[in-house]
């Protein structure tokens, strides 16, 4: 069935590190594709998305590449902050509404 | 719009309790999900609905567990009777179907503590 691996946390990183977080994903077909990013004590909310293979999906200093021949969805960003602590979670959608989602990385970005 | 609202952000209740948890959509969104949040289990998806029908509730954790959708701005989550290992966030979900990319809009959760 589809399902989405994800890199285990938690990461650590120092204010203006790189941040690469990794995603495979497994299904049929061509799936749409999403990080979702969780901050304390709220909800998940979408980061960002791509559609098909080789899109690029952006959002605020985030990237991440659709790679249908690795099956990948890597999460980077060139310099993060503080506030970008998080869960990040990817997840993938292929027919229908449902969500596949992976099991989440926690980051914590220090000063 | 207020975006998906859920009530109350937290429940502390005793084992043995029924608990019930309940959640509005965003207006016009035609499918709702229930998930629920562990450090040991991550988003586990409950059961979701569209246009108020429950199309797949096989992530229900046992019979404890109930959910309906009496109208397109309302559902409830159920718990009885409670236990501790039921403790966790329990998020609300819907989406718009025919939208692109469908996404899903959460709400900002409950957490539930069973002593």
């Amino acid at each position: 069935g589809d399902s989405v691996t994800q890199m285990e946390g938690p990461v650590t990183l120092s204010e203006e590190a790189c941040l690469t977080i990794n995603c495979t994903y497994t299904a049929t077909g061509y799936p749409s594709l999403f990080w979702y990013v969780q901050y304390p004590g709220e909800g998940l909310q979408l980061l960002l998305k791509a559609t098909k293979a080789d899109d690029k999906g952006s959002n605020k200093g985030f990237e991440a590449t659709y790679r249908k021949e690795t099956t990948s969805f890597h999460l980077e960003k060139g310099s993060v902050q503080v506030s970008d602590s998080a869960v990040y979670f990817c997840a993938l959608r292929r027919t229908g509404n449902q969500f596949y989602f992976g099991t989440g990385t926690s980051l914590t970005v220090i000063p | 719009d207020a975006g998906v609202i859920q009530s109350p952000r937290h429940e502390v209740t005793e084992m043995g309790q029924e608990v019930t948890l309940r959640c509005k959509p965003i207006s016009g969104h035609d499918y709702l999900f229930w998930y629920r949040q562990t450090m040991m289990r991550g988003l586990e998806l409950l059961i979701y609905f569209n246009n108020n029908v429950p199309i797949d509730d096989s992530g229900m954790p046992e019979d404890r567990f109930s959910a309906k959708m009496p109208n397109a701005s309302f559902s409830t989550l159920k718990i009885q009777p409670s236990e501790p290992r039921d403790s966790a966030v329990y998020f609300c979900a819907s989406s718009l179907s025919g939208a692109i990319l469908n996404e899903q809009f959460f709400g900002p959760g409950t957490r539930l503590t069973v002593l």
